[in-house]
């Protein structure tokens, strides 16, 4: 089964607001990422927040990680169009590192 | 342009067959990933490989193998295909097992 589940399925909004999407996972983990998809095409890499993090900004985002419920949030702040893609976040295991799960994704499409 | 290459880009082929994905990392990396995105499985790890050695396997059928060769590209062979195996094939690279994933954009295999 996936590790990390992502949180809602889908989301539409207005260019300019802000877009958050959450992530749970079921074990504990040495890091947690986050990736973007746009349609077809492979993943990039957003951001890292480690185990004994709990936030981390980059850009327009924010990433928030609570080991203690075992879960994550990305914050897009003032979005744009060109933010329309898919948002994965990922965990590697404490135990186990070596393999990457993603969960089954937010589908984010900005209104322009 | 994430410095990973794969190949051929869209494969179409019919049950029964047997084919071969090429991935070629960054220079710089050492492990190989393959991830299998279908519509109703998500995106599903299948193996990891660090520097010729295999380091964890995922949810990857006995007709699938992988190998990593001493220039560092990786091949994936898919073997006795079925409907079921049409889905996008991805290759990711990395420097460590613990650093982020660089995606190549892709394999899209079609079995008909």
């Amino acid at each position: 089964s996936q590790q990390g589940e992502e949180d809602p399925q889908a989301l539409s909004i207005q260019e300019g607001e802000n877009a958050t999407m959450n992530c749970s996972y079921k074990t504990s983990i040495n890091n947690l990422q986050w990736y973007r998809q746009n349609s077809g095409r492979g993943l990039v890499h957003l951001i890292l927040i480690r185990s004994n993090e709990r936030e981390k900004h980059s850009g327009r985002l924010r990433v928030t990680l609570d080991t203690s419920k075992k879960s994550s949030s990305l914050l897009i702040t003032a979005s744009r169009a060109a933010d329309t893609a898919s948002y994965f976040c990922a965990t590697a295991a404490r135990e186990g590192a070596q393999k990457l799960v993603f969960g089954q994704g937010t589908r984010l499409t900005i209104n322009p | 342009d994430s410095g990973v290459t794969q190949t051929p880009k869209h494969l179409i082929t019919a049950t029964g067959q047997r084919v071969t994905l090429r991935c070629s990392p960054r220079s710089e990396d050492l492990s190989v990933y393959w991830y299998q995105q279908s519509l109703d499985q998500g995106l599903q790890f299948l193996i990891h490989y660090y520097n010729g050695e295999e380091r964890a396997k995922g949810n990857i059928l006995e007709r699938f193998s992988a190998q990593q060769f001493p220039d560092l590209h990786s091949e994936l062979n898919l073997s006795s295909l079925e409907l079921g195996d049409s889905a996008l094939y991805f290759c990711a690279s990395s420097a460590t097992g613990d650093s982020p994933l660089h995606f190549g954009n892709g394999t899209r295999l079609t079995v008909t």
